[in-house]
């Protein structure tokens, strides 16, 4: 099966810089992704890392090491709107939808 | 209307009830999903549908029952639940299943509550 951990709570203050550790274990892998809700709000969708290094949106960026089984998503520049839940979801080779974490709640705090 | 949108936004219903939730994307999507939200889990992947055909059913119960009569309508029908049913229900879209761009387009879900 699969399994993804990652911290339930992170706070930070605006302004800084935070990142989020993303561990998971599937049969087969394909990519890891990177989600945010805020609160009475939909999931949108971050990032995605099919291959391993760092890609950059922004002041988000999100990092794969395959042979790891690990990711992680950076937030800079923090800002108040960037509190929130953010889950990181594989893509395996075995099912036919996102496998997701139980999420991160970052709280940015003045 | 853009998205996917989903109505109701909040339903309280007893434990002897029939309703349906309803999903419609305006993306020209063709696969859909439901996923189950509850307070610190993750989020739980009920059912799969790609060109309007089921093709994962993740062990969900039976007094959980989808329809897919389009590509761009998802349903899901609920009878006799259960109080630890109450959450968020999700529906989310791609184009493909599990798309190559690890992207769903989520809407902002029902929340449901069971007496």
């Amino acid at each position: 099966g699969q399994s993804l951990e990652q911290p339930s709570e992170v706070t930070a203050v605006e302004g800084a810089i935070v990142q989020i550790n993303c561990t998971y274990q599937t049969s087969g892998f394909y990519g890891l992704s990177w989600y945010q809700q805020h609160d009475g709000g939909a999931p949108t969708f971050l990032s995605y890392n099919g291959l391993d290094g760092l890609e950059e949106t922004g002041r988000f960026s999100s990092f794969l090491s395959r042979s790891d089984s690990y990711g992680y998503l950076l937030l800079q520049e923090l800002q108040m709107k960037d509190s929130a839940s953010y889950f990181c979801a594989v893509r395996d080779t075995g099912r036919r939808a996102l496998t997701f974490g139980s999420g991160t709640r970052l709280q940015v705090q003045p | 209307e853009t998205g996917v949108t989903q109505t109701p936004r909040h339903l309280v219903m007893g434990m002897t009830n029939k309703k349906s939730l309803k999903c419609e994307q305006h993306l020209g999507h063709n696969a859909m999903y439901w996923y189950k939200q509850s307070a610190k889990k993750p989020l739980e992947l009920m059912f799969v549908y790609s060109l309007e055909e089921r093709v994962e059913n993740n062990s969900v119960p039976s007094r959980f029952s989808p329809e897919c009569p389009n590509s761009s309508h998802l349903f899901l029908h609920l009878h006799t639940l259960q109080p630890e049913d109450s959450a968020l229900y999700l529906c989310a879209s791609s184009q493909g299943t599990a798309p190559n761009t690890g992207e769903l387009f989520f809407g902002e879900g029902s929340r449901l509550t069971v007496l």
